[in-house]
C-alpha cells in the first residue's frame, strides 16, 4: 500500500517560517491535502489539491507538491499554529492515505 | 454550514460489533461528488482512513479492515453508519466522520472515543 512519510517534529520561532515535508513515491502525480489538528480536536483542512486554501484559512499557510515531496509552509508562524499536521493523498481512486504526522512546536 | 455529528456507544466488548452513526446537517447526503467517510485515530497516533460511502450506496473500504466492515446510508435521516465486527483492543480509537469533497476532507465531526474492553 502507498505510504506518506513526515518528520516527527518541527520546531520554529514565532514570526519565522516552518516547512513540513511529506514524502511518497511520485506524490507530485497525486493531489496532496494538509490538515491541522490541535489537542482533543478534529483535524481542520488547511490545503487541498496541493496549494488551494479553503475559505477562512489564513494566507500564511501555503502548499506545494512536486516530484516525491509535498510541502506545507507556515510563514510568520504564530503561537496558535502549535499543533499536529498531517498530509493526505489518494492511494488509489478508491482508497485514501494519511501521512505519519508532524508535531510543530513554536518556541 | 455543514455539520457532522457522530453518535454511538463509547464502550464495546471484545468480539462484539462496533456501531456508529453520523448525522449530517447543512448538506444533503445524496448530493453527487461527495464521499461520506469514516476515519479513526488510535490513542496518541496518526489518522487511519477506514472507508467511504456515497449516494448510490457504493462503498470502498480500507483493505486492512475489509471483511469486518460495513457502511450504510439512510437518506431519509441524512445519516450514514459504520459497523465493525469482531472488535479487539486494537480497534480502540477516536472515530471521526467526515465529508470528502474536491479530493479532501473539508468537514469533520468532533469525533467519538470508542473503547474496546474485555
Amino acid at each position: 500500500s502507498y505510504e506518506l512519510t513526515q518528520p516527527p517534529s518541527v520546531s520554529v520561532s514565532p514570526g519565522q517560517t516552518a516547512s513540513i515535508s511529506c514524502s511518497g513515491d511520485e506524490l507530485g502525480n497525486r493531489h496532496a491535502s494538509w490538515y491541522q489538528q490541535k489537542e482533543g480536536r478534529a483535524p481542520v483542512l488547511l490545503i487541498f489539491q496541493d496549494d488551494k486554501r479553503p475559505p477562512g484559512i489564513p494566507a500564511r499557510f501555503s502548499g506545494s507538491n512536486s516530484g516525491n515531496t509535498a510541502t506545507l509552509t507556515i510563514s510568520g508562524t504564530e503561537a496558535m499554529d502549535e499543533a499536529d499536521y498531517f498530509c493526505q493523498a489518494w492511494d488509489t481512486i478508491t482508497a485514501r492515505v494519511f501521512g505519519t504526522g508532524t508535531k510543530v512546536t513554536v518556541l | 454550514q455543514v455539520q457532522l455529528q457522530e453518535s454511538g456507544p463509547g464502550l464495546v466488548k471484545v468480539s462484539e460489533t462496533l456501531s456508529l452513526t453520523c448525522t449530517v446537517s447543512g448538506d444533503s447526503i445524496t448530493d453527487e461528488n461527495q464521499y461520506w467517510t469514516w476515519i479513526r485515530q488510535h490513542p496518541r497516533r496518526g489518522l487511519e482512513w477506514i472507508g467511504y460511502i456515497y449516494y448510490r450506496a457504493r462503498t470502498f473500504y480500507n483493505p486492512s479492515l475489509r471483511g469486518r466492515l460495513a457502511m450504510s446510508i439512510d437518506a431519509s435521516k441524512n445519516q450514514f453508519s459504520l459497523k465493525l465486527t469482531s472488535v479487539t483492543a486494537a480497534d480502540t480509537a477516536v472515530y471521526f466522520c467526515a465529508r470528502e469533497r474536491s479530493m479532501a476532507f473539508d468537514n469533520w465531526g468532533r469525533g467519538i472515543l470508542v473503547t474496546v474492553s474485555s
